[in-house]
């Protein structure tokens, strides 16, 4: 079971890049690293999912090294609608699959 | 199409009382999942059923959580004898099966407090 450890919080301005790091040492051969978002009173939601390089959809990239051993999630130019919290998330499509989101990262993103 | 809905959206109860919580996910889905989230906590997985049965039920904090799910379809949380701290927001989540790969879309979640 692949345990995920991230900042748990971190702070940006409107308009900045953030780069929200997740270390993932133990990630198996066949696990994908999915991102979610979570804002106040709701669920998460699904951002980017990716298994190795570098995956980019409309509203964030996602950049895993060669080793796997850790992912960045990249919001470009974010707004004060991007305060929320993003969970990275580790596992395959075999076997017993037990999803463990962790505390997350809540990001502030100030005027 | 309909997202995964549950109920009741907010549920007050006294200690000691049983409670329910059901779960619709999205038509075509076979893998369902729960979560608890305590107050300005992350997610803690409880249980997941792909189809009708739950192949690990060690995420279910103690012998008063009970979950099941009948014709693949509806999911219900049940919490016996309920105390204080089973106070959190209840999430569930459903995927086309399950696993690491498949996306899970969750339900706006219940909200519970226990009194």
């Amino acid at each position: 079971l692949a345990k995920t450890t991230q900042p748990i919080s971190m702070d940006s301005y409107e308009g900045q890049e953030v780069n929200i790091t997740c270390s993932h040492n133990n990630i198996a051969t066949n696990d994908y690293i999915t991102w979610y978002q979570q804002f106040p009173s709701q669920g998460p939601r699904f951002i980017i999912q990716g298994y190795k390089t570098k995956v980019t959809n409309e509203v964030a990239s996602l950049f895993i090294p060669a080793d796997r051993k850790s992912s960045t999630l990249s919001l470009p130019r974010v707004s004060l609608s991007d305060t929320a919290v993003y969970y990275c998330l580790v596992g395959d499509s075999g076997g017993s699959y037990i999803p463990t989101f962790g505390r997350g990262t809540s990001l502030i993103v100030h005027p | 199409g309909a997202g995964v809905s549950q109920s009741p959206s907010n549920k007050v109860t006294e200690k000691g009382k049983d409670v329910e919580l059901r779960c619709d996910p999205i038509s075509g889905h076979t893998a369902l999942y729960w979560y608890r989230q305590s107050l300005g906590q992350g997610l803690e997985f409880l249980i997941y059923f792909q189809g009708n049965s739950a192949p690990d039920k060690s995420g279910l904090p103690s012998d008063r959580f009970s979950a099941e799910r009948t014709g693949g379809s509806v999911s219900t949380l049940t919490i016996q004898r309920t105390q204080q701290e089973d106070s959190a927001v209840y999430l569930c989540a459903s995927s086309l099966v399950a696993g690491g790969r498949e996306t899970q879309y969750f339900g706006p979640g219940t909200r519970l407090l226990v009194l």
